[in-house]
C-alpha cells in the first residue's frame, strides 16, 4: 500500500460549486496533516493543515480528518477559477518525515 | 526576503556532467528536505537532514549525494547525470519539533539533454 494515496483527478466542478478533495493514508502513528496547492510551474504553498479529529475551518477551506479511518479531505466551498491547481495531501510520518500523495488536479470551470 | 533559496532556478546540462544545486533557509529550522518531482507531478521524497545529520535517505542512486555543511544549507550534487535525472527538484525546510509544515523554494528545473 502506497504511504498517501490521492485521487489523481482530473476533477471538474463549475464556479461556485463546493470542490470535494479526498486522502488516504497508511501510517496510522502519523499525526500533522497538510494540504498543498500548486499552481503549474510553482511550488507547492500550504493552505491548510490540521491535526486532530473533526473538521477545521479557514474561509472557504474546510480540512476533515478522521484517524481512525486513515482519511482526510479537503473541501473548498464556493470553488473559483482561481482555484484550479494540483491539490497535494501531505503528513508528517511517526518518524518526522513529511510525505506527499500523489496530487489531485482541480479544475474550476467558468 | 526568501524564506527558502534554491539555485539555480534553471539548469540544462549534457548527459554525463556534474552538477549541484544550492539551498538556503533563513526560518531557523532543524529539517531541510530535497524531493523530485517527475513529469507526472508526484512529489517524491529524496533526503532529509536534521542539524546536519542525514535522517531519511530514500531509495536514490548514489550519484546523488546531499551535503549539509550547516543547518540553514543543504545543497544537492549529482554526478554522472542522466536523461532521467530530468525533474523540478525543490528544497524543503520544517520544524522537527510540534507539528509544522514543511516550506519549498521555487525550484530547480534540471534538464538532461
Amino acid at each position: 500500500q502506497k504511504e498517501v494515496e490521492q485521487n489523481s483527478g482530473p476533477l471538474s466542478v463549475p464556479e461556485g460549486a463546493i470542490a470535494s478533495l479526498n486522502c488516504t493514508y497508511s501510517d496510522r502513528g502519523s499525526q500533522s496533516f497538510f494540504w498543498y496547492r500548486q499552481y503549474s510551474g510553482k511550488s507547492p504553498e500550504l493552505i491548510m493543515f490540521i491535526y486532530s479529529n473533526g473538521d477545521k475551518e479557514d474561509g472557504r477551506f474546510t480540512a476533515q480528518l478522521n484517524k481512525a479511518s486513515q482519511y482526510v479531505s479537503l473541501l473548498i466551498r464556493d470553488s473559483q477559477p482561481s482555484d484550479s491547481a494540483t491539490y497535494l495531501c501531505a503528513l508528517k510520518t511517526s518518524y518526522d518525515k513529511v510525505i506527499f500523495g500523489p496530487g489531485t488536479s482541480l479544475s474550476v470551470i467558468p | 526576503d526568501t524564506a527558502v533559496s534554491q539555485t539555480p532556478k534553471y539548469l540544462v546540462t549534457q548527459m554525463g556532467n556534474d552538477k549541484s544545486i544550492k539551498c538556503e533557509q533563513n526560518l531557523g529550522h532543524d529539517t531541510m528536505y530535497w524531493y523530485k518531482q517527475d513529469s507526472k507531478k508526484f512529489l517524491k521524497i529524496m533526503f532529509s537532514y536534521n542539524n546536519k545529520e542525514l535522517i531519511i535517505n530514500e531509495t536514490v542512486p548514489n550519484r546523488f549525494s546531499p551535503k549539509s555543511p550547516d543547518k540553514a544549507h543543504l545543497n544537492l550534487h549529482i554526478n554522472s547525470l542522466e536523461l532521467g535525472d530530468s525533474a523540478v527538484y525543490f528544497c524543503a525546510s520544517s520544524q522537527v519539533q510540534g507539528n509544522t509544515e514543511a516550506f519549498f523554494g521555487q525550484g530547480t528545473r534540471l534538464t538532461v539533454v
